[in-house]
């Protein structure tokens, strides 16, 4: 089955330490994303890669960074420096890239828990 | 003013109603608007895609495209309690906070 697997599901961590969330799509897609959810705010965009060995910032890329060395794979670390990193984080991938109308398919999501 | 806005909700309808949902978008230029389904705690699941103007079905739901007033709905027809969930909006990459629909039996 395609698809795009997210793990873990579930991640606690200590204040001030980095933490990789990992982020794998068998959907032969060119593009991935890393989006961000809190209660009531929606889905907005830490960083997106059209192809691999490239990415660019979304809108809250801060404390946040990236990897695309293979298409399969675009790893999200979550650093010290983002100030509120406890999270629903969402990986998603397209058939192409920024700009045109494919529609998004999304991971299950981990969710981030930094105390 | 943000991206994508939605009506606020919660939206509550009896079973067997029309739920309607709303949304409007600033970026003028945009050409591809979709409308997913998030059950809670879960990930969301694209159920409809937009691109022209007018009306686009698929079973029970409809979205409604008007590119002149920024606007872009989705209504579901003979709602069941398998509707209740919360429904994103979303322009290219951009998404609403969202509106949850309840289902009532």
């Amino acid at each position: 089955d395609g698809g795009i697997t997210q793990s873990p599901k579930y991640l606690f961590r200590k204040e001030g330490q980095n933490v990789t969330l990992s982020c794998e799509q068998n959907l032969n897609h060119d593009a991935m994303y890393w989006y961000r959810q809190d209660p009531g705010q929606g889905l907005r965009l830490i960083y997106y890669s059209q192809i691999v060995n490239d990415f660019q910032k979304g809108d809250i890329a801060e404390g946040y960074s990236v990897s695309r060395e293979k298409k399969e794979s675009f790893p999200l670390t979550v650093t010290s420096a983002q100030k509120n990193p406890t999270a629903f984080y969402l990986c998603a991938s397209s058939i192409v890239g920024v700009g045109d109308n494919s529609p998004l398919h999304f991971g299950n999501g981990t969710r981030l828990t930094v105390t | 003013q943000k991206e994508v806005e939605q009506n606020s909700g919660p939206l509550s309808v009896p079973e067997g109603a029309i739920a309607s949902l709303n949304c409007t978008y600033s970026d003028r230029v945009s050409q591809s608007f979709f409308w997913y389904r998030q059950y809670s705690g879960k990930s969301p699941e694209l159920i409809m895609s937009i691109y022209s103007n007018g009306d686009k079905e698929d079973g029970r739901f409809t979205a409604q495209l008007n590119k002149a007033s920024q606007y872009v709905s989705l209504l579901i027809r003979d709602s069941q309690p398998s509707d209740s969930a919360t429904y994103l909006c979303a322009v290219k990459l951009s998404f609403g906070a969202g509106t949850t629909v309840t289902v009532r039996a």
